[in-house]
């Protein structure tokens, strides 16, 4: 699977724009980009996943490069219930019987 | 959506016993499950793969005679920590393939993770 980098951490105001940056350069074809968060002390939520159109839903958008190798996750309006350690995975389409694997994520922290 | 329920929430336990976590998926029945342990401060790892019907597959430095996995039905997967020692305090979580979307789509339910203590 391609790897990921994302930096360690970020700073958010409460009512502002975050955007979380992820670097895939080595993403192939046939790999999906997800992203997933994990509030402290609970179970990872799963928020978005694309392959190379723009995608958005009730929680985030997802914007990927057109060449793929980096994406940005947007969270439009950020939130104290936002602070979440956020992970950029990127896995095979096809390959549902199998596990994702955590990096270290982003921690975001939102502060008022 | 899908829902995956962990018991126990907390569990404490003296060192030398068993501990036993159970995982159910809660309106979707799950062919393969997923176990992970955390420890403060890290990230995720991968500890095995549950399948339905069959054996689990661990994960290069699971010792599978210690963390003993059942997947006895489609809808619950069981973790049993045996003979449990300090070391083996952590936070566990289970998940599952959320089939409302495409079959070959990554996308998983977690559950909300059991943590162990172990005296």
């Amino acid at each position: 699977d391609a790897k990921t980098t994302q930096p360690t951490s970020m700073d958010c105001a409460e009512g502002r724009a975050a955007n979380l940056p992820c670097n895939h350069s080595t993403i192939s074809g046939n790999e999906y980009v997800y992203w997933y968060r994990q509030i402290h002390s609970q179970g990872p939520q799963y928020i978005i996943h694309g392959l190379k159109n723009n995608e958005t839903n009730e929680m985030a958008s997802l914007i990927i490069t057109e060449d793929r190798k980096s994406s940005t996750l947007i969270l439009p309006h950020a939130t104290l219930r936002d602070t979440a350690v956020y992970y950029c995975i990127v896995r095979p389409f096809g390959q549902a019987g199998t596990a994702l694997i955590f990096g270290k994520g982003t921690t975001l922290s939102v502060s008022s | 959506g899908a829902v995956v329920s962990q018991h126990p929430s907390w569990v404490i336990c003296k060192s030398g016993t068993s501990v036993k976590i159970e995982c159910r998926s809660l309106d979707f029945q799950a062919t393969t499950m997923f176990w992970y342990r955390q420890f403060p401060k890290q990230s995720l790892m991968l500890m095995a793969t549950s399948n339905e019907g069959s054996k689990a597959t661990y994960e290069q430095g699971v010792e599978k005679d210690k963390f003993l996995i059942n997947h006895a039905s489609l809808t619950l997967s069981t973790l049993t920590v045996t003979s449990a020692h300090p070391e083996d305090s952590s936070f566990y979580i289970c998940s599952a393939r959320e089939a409302g979307y495409s079959a070959g789509a990554n996308v998983l339910t977690f559950g909300a993770g059991s943590r162990l203590t172990v005296l």
